[in-house]
């Protein structure tokens, strides 16, 4: 059973700072991984969506990596801002048309 | 584009009690789909529509039911409502089963 891990659960940077969040998950046979963002009270907004055979997407100040044989992706965010505080979540599906599984999402604030 | 719709925002349950959530798209995506997300978790998925007619079972279907008559419109019945029903549910659709579009959410409390 595929598992998606978050680590960590929650971060604070300062603004300006560049940072990294990160996403495992357990079988690397996946079709794709998929970032969104979650404002409180709000839904789910997809970021950046990345098919097994890329090993990266980019997005404005959004860099999302993949790297399936080691069953990791990361999220960089560059010149960190405010309005980036939000709760980021990670979800793979395993083959075209199956579920998403989600991973538990990392808490990110970033203060002015 | 109104994009997805859901009704009603909030809703307070007494044990037992039935209501439906309803959600709605704009966008003619024939996959719809319906997650619970309980606090400090990830979404898991209930049940999900591939078109008008069809629909089936995801992670956590037990005390659930969908219908799908219309591409718009997929609502989700809680017949016997449970405080384990208690949670935030989302609708989310697709045109390609990959990138999914949400709902603001509908935040149930059963008491």
């Amino acid at each position: 059973k595929q598992e998606v891990t978050q680590i960590p659960a929650a971060l604070s940077v300062p603004e300006g700072e560049n940072l990294v969040l990160n996403c495992s998950f357990t079988d690397s046979a996946i079709y794709n991984l998929q970032w969104f963002r979650q404002d409180p009270g709000k839904g789910l907004t997809s970021l950046l969506l990345i098919q097994s055979s890329q090993r990266e997407q980019t997005s404005g100040r959004l860099n999302a990596s993949l790297d399936k044989s080691s069953g990791r992706s990361t999220l960089y965010i560059a010149a960190s801002q405010p309005g980036d505080s939000a709760t980021y979540l990670c979800a793979v599906q395993e083959t075209s048309g199956s579920r998403l599984t989600f991973g538990e999402g990392t808490q990110l604030t970033v203060n002015p | 584009n109104a994009g997805v719709t859901q009704t009603p925002k909030f809703r307070i349950l007494k044990i037992g009690q039935s209501m439906t959530l309803q959600c709605a798209q704009d966008m003619n995506h024939n996959y719809m789909y319906w997650y619970r997300q309980d606090p400090g978790m990830g979404l898991k998925l209930i049940y999900y529509s591939v078109g008008a007619g069809i629909t089936d079972k995801g992670e956590v279907p037990n005390g659930y039911n969908v219908s799908r008559s219309t591409t718009e419109d997929f609502p989700l019945r809680l017949e016997l409502a449970a405080p384990s029903q208690t949670s935030v549910y989302f609708c989310a659709s697709s045109l390609d089963h990959q990138k999914q579009y949400f709902g603001p959410g509908t935040r149930l409390t059963v008491l």
